[in-house]
């Protein structure tokens, strides 16, 4: 089947560095996203992983592990505005050729002072 | 570039009746169109694979004469909820995915029904 998973909640410190962990488990699986959603608005694109490794930019990092369905969000030097949820979306591409993109349970990131 | 607009942006209507919301790409051609449902907290919830010119591909679950949805141009798609209840009233999000694009999906702002 297909299962991505993500923790629901977590707690951080303004300055500090924070890690959102995403598993998954899909049968097409064609590229790893980030997004992160305010509240009542749409998601804004953070990061793309196809292959292993690790993809920086700015203050964000993101790392897939293809061999172990596993990829983390990597957030330095916590804003205020960083208190947000936070999408692991898989690129799963069907029998029939086309795709679709599967959302993770989403991580709800809290930044305190 | 790369926008994409969503009408409206929010909506009231009473049970039992229906409720267009269009998605348009406003500067590219998107040949896939997208539509999710995000209840509060929670993640969004594929419902539909609009595909220009052909039927949508709608997800396990979602009931395709309840969420009619029409796909009738490269800069179009519509997503209609027919005889709205309560129990439908969400966020509705769309995208857009160019056709040379391999990976990329832009969002709509979403649209917020309330069925009273």
């Amino acid at each position: 089947g297909q299962n991505i998973d993500q923790p629901t909640e977590m707690t951080a410190t303004e300055g500090a560095i924070v890690q959102i962990n995403c598993t998954y488990q899909t049968s097409g699986f064609n590229g790893l996203f980030w997004y992160q959603q305010h509240a009542g608005e749409a998601p804004t694109f953070l990061s793309y992983n196809v292959l292993d490794g690790l993809e920086e930019k700015g203050r964000f990092s993101s790392f897939l592990s293809r061999s172990k369905g596993y990829s983390y969000l990597l957030l330095k030097e916590l804003q205020m505005k960083d208190s947000a949820s936070y999408l692991c979306a898989v690129k799963d591409t069907r029998a029939s050729g086309t795709y679709k993109y599967i959302f993770g349970t989403g991580t709800r990131l809290k930044v305190l002072a | 570039g790369a926008v994409v607009s969503q009408h409206p942006s929010w909506v009231i209507c009473k049970s039992g009746t229906s409720v267009k919301i269009e998605c348009r790409s406003l500067d590219f051609q998107a040949t896939t169109m997208f539509w999710y449902r995000q209840f509060p907290k929670q993640s969004l919830m594929l419902m539909a694979t609009s595909n220009e010119g052909s039927k949508a591909t709608y997800e396990q679950g979602v009931e395709k004469d309840k969420f009619l949805i029409n796909h009738a141009s490269l800069t179009l798609s519509t997503l209609t909820v027919t005889s709205a209840h309560p129990e439908d009233s969400s966020f509705y999000i769309c995208s857009a995915s160019p056709p040379d694009y391999t990976y990329e999906q832009y969002f709509g702002p979403g649209t917020r029904l309330t069925v009273t």
